[in-house]
Formats: structure tokens, C-alpha cells, sequence
């Protein structure tokens, strides 16, 4: 248990529907992260946030995606108008600022999305 | 363009014996490489990482090796145990993809065998 928390851990929803997902860092650090997985290959970069700040954001996040973190602390993914190719892993992982380089980030179970 | 790959999909091995994944980048402006261990229904876990100015770093059973004038990555794992099972992940960082994005591989799949 890497510290960084996610709800729910498994989702299944009609094409159609939105679907909300939370992500609760690990409490000291400032920077979260969002990726998607599918079966069989390694996370994709959706976005990233430092403090409430959201400074990148990946093609692959589509208007059908917002995710937001508006007191710095959790963040919230929400997928609008789900389809079947939202099927995946949805993994929020989270690390502490230092400087301006790259920190380690540590992951969360993710939730798993299953759109029918 | 930006692609972070693996030699073998699978990989296995006798327990006991020592275990080599592999992993290939193609981004020259790569500086940072992370190994992560993701086992079923869990999220990716750090095993070690490397910055783009050494070639070789330990850990705990593991060691990861950088030649830059190949873009190749590999890990290291000694005496493999059956707690091992899961699928490595190469990662790469690079300051002109963006600062904190992670560009991962497809994984490779270890298997112990008793």
C-alpha cells in the first residue's frame, strides 16, 4: 500500500453515462497525476496536477474528460458520455515537489471502469 | 517519435535463479528511467530508477543498467523469488516531453517456476 488512495476500485456503466472517479494523494505531496491503462500495456499520461494548479494535459484526454483538484489536496476524473473504448484502468498516482526536476511518483490501485 | 519498448513480452524463470528484463527507448532526450512492478489488481510499484548520468545503479536483489549509446535499460533481479511474479514496467522522463510525464513500455510478464 503506496499510501495514495482510489474510489471506487471497480465501475461498471452503460455507454452513455458519466462516471466520477477519486483520488486521494498521499497527503504531503503536491503533485497528482492521472493515467489510463488497457489490458496488457502500460499506463498512458492523462494529466497532472501541482497543487490545484492542472499544468498538463495529454491529447488523450478528450471534452468528454475534466478532472479537477480544487482545494490541492484530492482530484475527482470524470468521463462524460462514457464508451466502450473508456474501458480501462484509470490509475491517479501522486509525488512530493522537489525542485523543478522529476520526483518519484507512487501509484494507487486504480479503478477499473467497465462501460457495457 | 517518443516510444518506450521491451524486448520479450514474457519471461521465465527457476526460482533462485537470476532474472534480466529488457528494455529499449527511443527518445535520445530521455534523462530519467524508473523500473515499476505492477502485480494483478494493483497499481504500478517503484522497484529502482536511474538518471541519464550513471549507467549503473543497486538496489535491494536489483540493478539497473543504462547504455545511452544504444538506449537500452535493463533490470536485474538476483535469486528470483515466486513474490517476483508480476509485470516490470520500463518508464522514461524527459524534460522536453514535459516535466513530470511518464512514458511507459508495454511490460514484461515474469513467471517463477518452482
Amino acid at each position: 500500500d503506496t499510501g495514495v488512495s482510489q474510489d471506487p476500485r471497480h465501475k461498471i456503466t452503460k455507454r452513455g453515462q458519466n462516471v466520477t472517479f477519486r483520488c486521494d494523494p498521499i497527503s504531503e505531496h503536491n503533485r497528482l497525476y492521472w493515467y489510463r491503462q488497457t489490458l496488457g500495456q502500460g499506463p498512458e499520461f492523462l494529466t497532472y496536477f501541482q497543487n490545484e494548479a492542472q499544468l498538463e494535459k495529454s491529447r488523450l484526454l478528450s471534452d468528454r474528460f475534466s478532472a479537477e483538484r480544487p482545494k490541492g489536496s484530492f482530484s475527482t476524473l470524470e468521463i462524460q458520455r462514457t464508451e466502450q473504448g473508456d474501458s480501462a484502468m484509470y490509475l491517479c498516482a501522486s509525488s512530493p515537489r522537489r525542485g523543478q526536476g522529476f520526483s518519484e511518483q507512487f501509484f494507487g490501485p486504480g479503478t477499473r471502469l467497465t462501460v457495457l | 517519435g517518443e516510444s518506450v519498448g521491451l524486448h520479450l513480452p514474457t519471461l521465465s524463470v527457476q526460482e533462485g535463479d537470476n532474472s534480466i528484463i529488457n528494455c529499449a527507448y527511443s527518445n535520445s532526450a530521455s534523462d530519467y528511467f524508473i523500473w515499476y512492478k505492477q502485480e494483478s489488481g494493483k497499481g504500478p510499484q517503484f522497484i529502482i530508477d536511474i538518471r541519464s548520468n550513471m549507467d549503473k545503479r543497486q538496489g535491494q536483489r536489483v540493478t539497473v543498467l543504462l547504455n545511452k549509446t544504444v538506449k537500452h535499460l535493463s533490470l536485474q533481479i538476483a535469486a528470483t523469488q515466486p513474490g517476483d511474479s508480476a509485470v516490470y514496467f520500463c518508464a522514461e522522463n524527459s524534460r522536453i516531453q514535459g516535466a513530470q510525464k511518464l512514458v511507459f513500455g508495454q511490460g514484461t510478464r515474469l513467471t517463477i517456476n518452482p
